[in-house]
């Protein structure tokens, strides 16, 4: 089956720097990659809708010049949490939808990315 | 604007004991749902959909889930429930595409955490 590989799954940084959290679909190629952060309460909130080699959609709320996102290929997209704070600490998954089948397929998730900022 | 509501934040059922969690949504047009499964400290695994077709979707591990329009529901059902399916369970809905980008965001309910009690 589809599996999308999120690196690294746990990240503890300091105030004030940069993250980078990398998003590959292994065995397809995913046109669209979503990233979602979760929090604490089990919500997910989308954050934006990522696009090979054009700019992201961000969704209202979401800073996209704090959370950079870039989508070079069909299999790797990345998400860098600049200049971090503590409450950018979070849950953060990505998830890849196949590239056109012709039916809705449903989103392959990655296990996640546990960001911790102190 | 698109919904998904879980109303229940958990469910508690005895093992071998048929569960039911519960999903309802409000979306323009047909609606395509989706449910999630997620462990602790991992992304979300695909369960089942509903696109088209027989009201009644059997998807991964015994889990089935019933379409139905006039309440506007997509409840996750199983007939005898395990241990192992403890674990927080997500219904999605994804307004269907109408161009050829297959993107779609998935919009999620807020999560049911499922306690099966030996």
């Amino acid at each position: 089956g589809a599996v999308v590989s999120q690196h690294p799954s746990r990240v503890i940084c300091k105030s004030g720097t940069s993250v980078k959290i990398e998003c590959r679909s292994l065995d397809f190629q995913a046109t669209t990659m979503f990233w979602y952060r979760q929090f604490p309460k089990k919500s997910l909130m989308l954050m934006a809708t990522s696009n090979e080699g054009s700019k992201a959609t961000y969704e209202q709320g979401v800073e996209k010049d704090k959370f950079l996102i870039n989508h070079a290929s069909l299999t790797l997209s990345t998400l860098t949490v600049t200049s971090a704070h503590p409450e950018d600490s979070s849950f953060y998954i990505c998830s890849a939808r196949e590239f056109f089948k012709g039916v809705p397929s449903p989103l392959h998730f990655g296990n996640g990315t546990r960001l911790t900022v102190t | 604007a698109q919904s998904v509501a879980q109303p229940e934040d958990q469910v508690n059922v005895a093992e071998g004991n048929p569960l039911t969690v519960k999903c309802t949504y409000s979306v323009s047009g047909n609606p395509y749902l989706f449910w999630y499964v997620q462990y602790p400290n991992r992304g979300l695994q695909f369960l089942l959909k509903y696109i088209t077709g027989d009201n009644l979707v059997k998807g991964s591990y015994g889990f089935e889930a019933e379409f139905n329009k006039s309440q506007t529901s997509f409840h996750l059902k199983k007939p005898s429930a395990l241990v192992s399916d403890s674990a927080l369970y997500f219904c999605a809905v994804r307004v269907p595409d109408f161009g050829s980008s297959n993107t779609g965001k998935l919009i999620f309910g807020q999560g049911t955490t499922l306690q099966v009690k030996p």
